[in-house]
C-alpha cells in the first residue's frame, strides 16, 4: 500500500538554523508528492509540491526535490525563522483517484 | 471566500454522550473529508464525500461514528456514544474538482474533549 514515513519530532532549532525535515515514501505507481504545514491553532495548508522525479517545489524559502531513486522528499529551508514554528506533513497521492495520504507530521519549534 | 467553516472549535462532553461536529465546505467544491489527528495516529483519514455522496468509509472507526452530508454546503460527522478515546483535533477539508485537484482546503478544526 501507500504510506509515508518522517522523521519523528520535535525538532528545536535556534533562529537562522539549516533546516532538514526527511521524508520517504513507499507507493505504486508514480505519486505526487507534497508538504503541508499546520500553524498553532489552525488546519493544514499546501506549503509546496512536486509531482514528478527531479522536480523541485519551492514555497516561502523552504524546498523538496522529488527523488524516485531513494523515494524521498526531504523538506529543507536555509535559515529558518521562529514564525517556521509549526507541525510540518509530508503526504502522497498517487495517480488514480486517491486521497492524499499523510505521515504524522513533525513539530518544527524555532527559537530566537 | 470564507474558507472551510467548522462548528464548534471546542467540545467538552461526558461518556457516553452524543456529539455532532459541523462543517461548511468551499463553494464550489466537490469533495469532502473528514480527518482526525492525534499524537499517537497523526492524521487519519476517516471518510469522504463526492457531491455528497459517501465515497469511502473505510476510516471510520466503528459504528458509533456516522457522518452525513445533505448538501453541498453541508456536512456532519456523529459521534454516538461517546468514548474518552475519541477525543482528538477532528478537521473537515474540501476541493475542487476532486482528488486530481491536489489541494485541499482544511478547516480550523474541532478539539473535542471526552471525559
Amino acid at each position: 500500500g501507500n504510506s509515508v514515513t518522517q522523521m519523528e519530532g520535535p525538532v528545536t532549532l535556534s533562529e537562522e538554523a539549516f533546516l532538514t525535515i526527511n521524508c520517504t515514501y513507499t507507493a505504486t505507481g508514480y505519486p505526487s508528492l507534497f508538504w503541508y504545514v499546520q500553524y498553532p491553532g489552525e488546519g493544514l495548508q499546501l506549503l509546496l509540491k512536486a509531482t514528478k522525479a527531479d522536480d523541485k517545489g519551492s514555497n516561502k524559502g523552504f524546498e523538496a526535490t522529488y527523488r524516485k531513486e531513494t523515494t524521498s522528499f526531504h523538506l529543507e529551508k536555509g535559515s529558518v525563522q521562529v514564525s517556521d514554528s509549526a507541525v510540518y506533513f509530508c503526504a502522497l497521492r498517487n495517480s488514480g483517484n486517491t486521497p492524499l495520504v499523510f505521515g504524522k507530521g513533525t513539530r518544527l519549534s524555532v527559537i530566537a | 471566500d470564507a474558507g472551510v467553516i467548522q462548528s464548534p472549535r471546542h467540545e467538552v462532553t461526558e461518556m457516553g454522550q452524543e456529539v455532532t461536529l459541523r462543517c461548511k465546505p468551499i463553494s464550489g467544491h466537490d469533495y469532502l473529508f473528514w480527518y482526525r489527528q492525534t499524537m499517537m495516529r497523526g492524521l487519519e483519514l476517516l471518510i469522504y464525500f463526492n457531491n455528497n455522496v459517501p465515497i469511502d468509509d473505510s476510516g471510520m472507526p466503528e459504528d458509533r461514528f456516522s457522518a452525513k452530508m445533505p448538501n453541498a454546503s453541508f456536512s456532519t460527522l456523529k459521534i454516538q456514544p461517546s468514548e474518552p478515546r475519541d477525543s482528538a483535533v477532528y478537521f473537515c477539508a474540501s476541493s475542487l474538482m476532486g482528488t486530481t485537484n491536489e489541494k485541499l482546503f482544511f478547516g480550523s478544526g474541532t478539539q473535542l474533549s471526552v471525559l
